[in-house]
């Protein structure tokens, strides 16, 4: 079946450490997305890419980095540089960049301070 | 600026009771609006969209919503509330920029009891 593949699902950090969360599409969707979501804020807009080699910052990209090497991922480093990275990650793609097609969303990574 | 409002933290409804989940929204020039459901630790499932046309818009599991262009609102509604409906719902508005992600509100929680 076609979809979003998130991975892990849980994830935890030490203090000075990167980490960083896969996501995969194989619906061969152009645009991947990611989100961060706390609770009562909705979902707040991390990076985006329109196409490989390319990604915009969205929001709150400052203490994150992203890389689109391939059209099918879209990889997101928490560096250490972000001081509250607890919360649940979404990953999502869209089939174009145009604003009639919705997005699908991955199953999430929930990421954890040691 | 682009924004989303959900009014409401949490609607409550007994069971074969109609719902309405509440959103409105600002844009610039015609908006492309969406309806998700989140369910818990799991990632945002498309539900139904309003791209133009008919403003009763209709989508999976019985909902609808009607898009409402002079109150700038897009109500999600469904005529008999199971509680299997209740989830997290948000309501998201695409902007009239090619490449723009979507512009999430902060969700609505919706608890139906039976």
């Amino acid at each position: 079946d076609g979809g979003i593949t998130q991975s892990p699902k849980y994830l935890f950090r030490k203090e000075g450490q990167n980490v960083t969360l896969s996501c995969e599409q194989n619906l061969n969707h152009d645009a991947m997305y990611w989100y961060r979501q706390d609770p009562g804020q909705g979902l707040r807009l991390i990076y985006y890419s329109q196409i490989v080699n390319d990604f915009q910052k969205g929001d709150i990209a400052e203490g994150y980095s992203v890389s689109r090497e391939k059209k099918e991922s879209f990889p997101l480093t928490v560096t250490s540089a972000q001081k509250n990275p607890t919360a649940f990650y979404l990953c999502a793609s869209s089939i174009d960049r145009y604003r009639s097609q919705p997005q699908h969303f991955g199953d999430g990574t929930r990421l954890s301070i040691l | 600026a682009q924004s989303v409002a959900q009014p409401e933290d949490q609607v409550n409804v007994a069971e074969g009771n109609p719902l309405t989940v509440k959103c409105t929204y600002s844009v610039s020039g015609n908006p492309y609006l969406f309806w998700y459901v989140q369910y818990p630790n799991r990632g945002l499932q498309f539900l139904l969209k309003y791209i133009t046309g008919d403003n009763l818009v209709k989508g999976s599991y019985g909902f609808e919503a009607e898009f409402n262009k002079s109150q700038t609102s897009f109500h999600l509604k469904k005529p008999s509330a199971l509680v299997s409906d209740s989830a997290l719902y948000f309501c998201a508005v695409r902007g009239n920029q090619a490449g723009t992600a979507l512009i999430f509100g902060k969700g609505t929680t919706l608890s139906v009891s039976s």
